[in-house]
């Protein structure tokens, strides 16, 4: 079956701008987390939806954002980007986020120039 | 969920057997011990996942001691596609949420 797809690849933005990242989970899977990882600070929890509902939330400022879809994919949003939003964000999806194991997708590397 | 303590780094030889500690010493009754590993520029990847059993996969072993304050991954013939970043992860299994918590991990090196 085919697994977590996140888009774009690759983006590169200006301090400033905003960005719309977008996740889709496995078929059937219902939870979608998503992450941050930078060299610095490793990889940190963002937030986690649910059947279109934020279930739980990471200590991230306001301008990150995120929603779920009524067929499960995800997007994410991150407004006035600096720099230090340059990172790779990977989303993650399990059938109902209870705890199985997540299955992570290949992430979007954000530059913020 | 508990806190967990892993080296920064080991080497291992190609095709021989990797022996990966991870230290859990507050580790509540009800938490799972789980292991993803991530490999450069990729999403982190599931092993393996026990409760007080060994547990064994198509992948790895997983190794508790009986007080489970410790577990070993065991990955029985490294490859050199094997080298990558080890998270030792102790966790509830009805953590909704999927609120995963990674450490700094083990760097593992596998050489030829």
């Amino acid at each position: 079956k085919a697994g977590v797809t996140q888009t774009p690849r690759y983006l590169i933005k200006t301090r400033g701008q905003q960005v719309t990242l977008s996740c889709s989970p496995i078929s059937g899977h219902r939870s979608v987390s998503w992450y941050q990882q930078t060299p610095g600070q490793g990889l940190q929890f963002l937030f986690e939806y649910f059947s279109e509902t934020q279930r739980n939330k990471g200590n991230f400022p306001g301008r990150f954002s995120g929603r779920q879809f009524s067929n499960s994919r995800s997007e994410m949003n991150v407004s006035t980007l600096e720099l230090g939003d340059s990172a790779l964000y990977l989303c993650a999806s399990s059938v109902t986020g209870t705890w199985t194991e997540a299955f992570f997708g290949q992430g979007t590397r954000l530059t913020v120039v | 969920d508990a806190k967990t303590t892993q080296p920064t780094s080991m080497d291992c030889a190609e095709g021989r057997a990797a022996n990966l500690p991870c230290n859990h010493s507050t580790i509540s009754g009800n938490e799972y011990v789980y292991w993803y590993r991530q490999i450069h520029s990729q999403g982190p990847q599931y092993i393996i996942h026990g409760l007080k059993n060994n547990e064994t996969n198509e992948m790895a072993s997983l190794i508790i001691t009986e007080d489970r304050k410790s577990s070993t991954l065991i990955l029985p013939h490294a490859t050199l596609r094997d080298t990558a970043v080890y998270y030792c992860i102790a966790l509830l299994n009805n953590n909704a949420g999927n609120m995963l918590t990674f450490g700094g991990g083990t760097r593992l090196m596998v050489k030829p």
